[in-house]
C-alpha cells in the first residue's frame, strides 16, 4: 500500500501568515489522485483540493495545491480564524485508499 | 444537491453485530464507487471497504476487517450498507460513506458514530 507522510505535525502560524504543508508518498503517483482535506472537532473531513490542484466547489482561493510524484504541497496564503484545523491528504490512484497521520495548523 | 445520509451506528458489545446504512441523492448513484471510511476516537483516517461502480460490484477490504466486514449496493436504491460482524473495541469511530472521485472531486457524509464497549 502507499503510504503517505505528512510534516510537519504541528504548524503554529498567526491569522495572516501562510502555511506551507507537505505529504510525501511511500512510492510515486503515476497519476494525480491526491487529495487534501480539512477538519475541525466533531466535523466530518471537508474536500479542499483533489487532482493535487483542483479546490472543490466553495473552497476559497487562499488554498492551493501542488507536486508531483511523491512530493505534494498544500499551501494556505493567509490564514484566516476558521483555517485552523487538521489537514489531511489522500491517495486514491489504488486501494486501500491511504490518508496522511494529519498536519495540525494551531494559532500561535 | 448531493447528499450522502450515514446511519445505524449506536452502541454494542464487543462480538456484536451492527449493519450500517448509506443513502444518497443528487448525483448518478450507478456510475460511481462507494466508499467507507472510518475514524477512531482522536485518531486518522482510516478506509475500511469499497463497492465499485455499475454493475460489476467489485467488492474491497481492509486487511482489518476483512472476513466481519460485509459491503453491498442497491443502485435502484441509491443505497449501500456495510455489514459489520464480529465488533471490537478497535472498530470504534465515526464511519464515513463517501463517494469516489471524477472530475469534480469526491463528496462524504457527515457519518455516524459506532461504539463498542461492554
Amino acid at each position: 500500500e502507499i503510504v503517505l507522510t505528512q510534516s510537519p505535525g504541528t504548524l503554529s502560524l498567526s491569522p495572516g501568515e501562510r502555511a506551507t504543508l507537505s505529504c510525501r508518498a511511500s512510492e510515486s503517483l503515476t497519476r494525480n489522485y491526491l487529495a487534501w482535506y480539512q477538519q475541525t472537532p466533531g466535523r466530518a473531513p471537508r474536500l479542499l483540493i483533489y487532482g493535487v490542484s483542483s479546490r472543490a466547489s466553495g473552497i476559497p482561493d487562499r488554498f492551493s495545491g501542488s507536486g508531483s510524484g511523491t512530493d505534494f504541497t498544500l499551501t494556505i496564503s493567509r490564514l484566516e480564524p476558521e483555517d485552523f484545523a487538521i489537514y489531511y491528504c489522500q491517495q486514491y490512484i489504488m486501494f486501500p485508499w491511504t490518508f496522511g497521520q494529519g498536519t495540525k495548523v494551531e494559532i500561535k | 444537491e448531493m447528499q450522502i445520509v450515514e446511519s445505524g451506528g449506536g452502541l454494542v458489545k464487543p462480538g456484536g453485530s451492527l449493519r450500517l446504512s448509506c443513502l444518497t441523492s443528487g448525483f448518478r448513484f450507478s456510475d460511481y464507487s462507494i466508499n467507507w471510511v472510518r475514524q477512531a476516537p482522536g485518531k486518522g483516517l482510516e478506509w475500511v471497504s469499497s463497492v465499485s461502480s455499475g454493475t460489476t460490484n467489485y467488492l474491497r477490504y481492509a486487511e482489518s476487517v476483512k472476513g466481519r466486514f460485509t459491503i453491498s449496493r442497491d443502485n435502484a436504491k441509491n443505497y449501500v450498507s456495510l455489514q459489520m460482524n464480529s465488533l471490537g473495541v478497535d472498530d470504534t469511530g465515526v464511519y464515513y460513506c463517501a463517494r469516489g472521485f471524477d472530475a469534480s472531486g469526491g463528496f462524504w457524509g457527515q457519518g455516524t458514530l459506532v461504539i463498542v464497549s461492554s
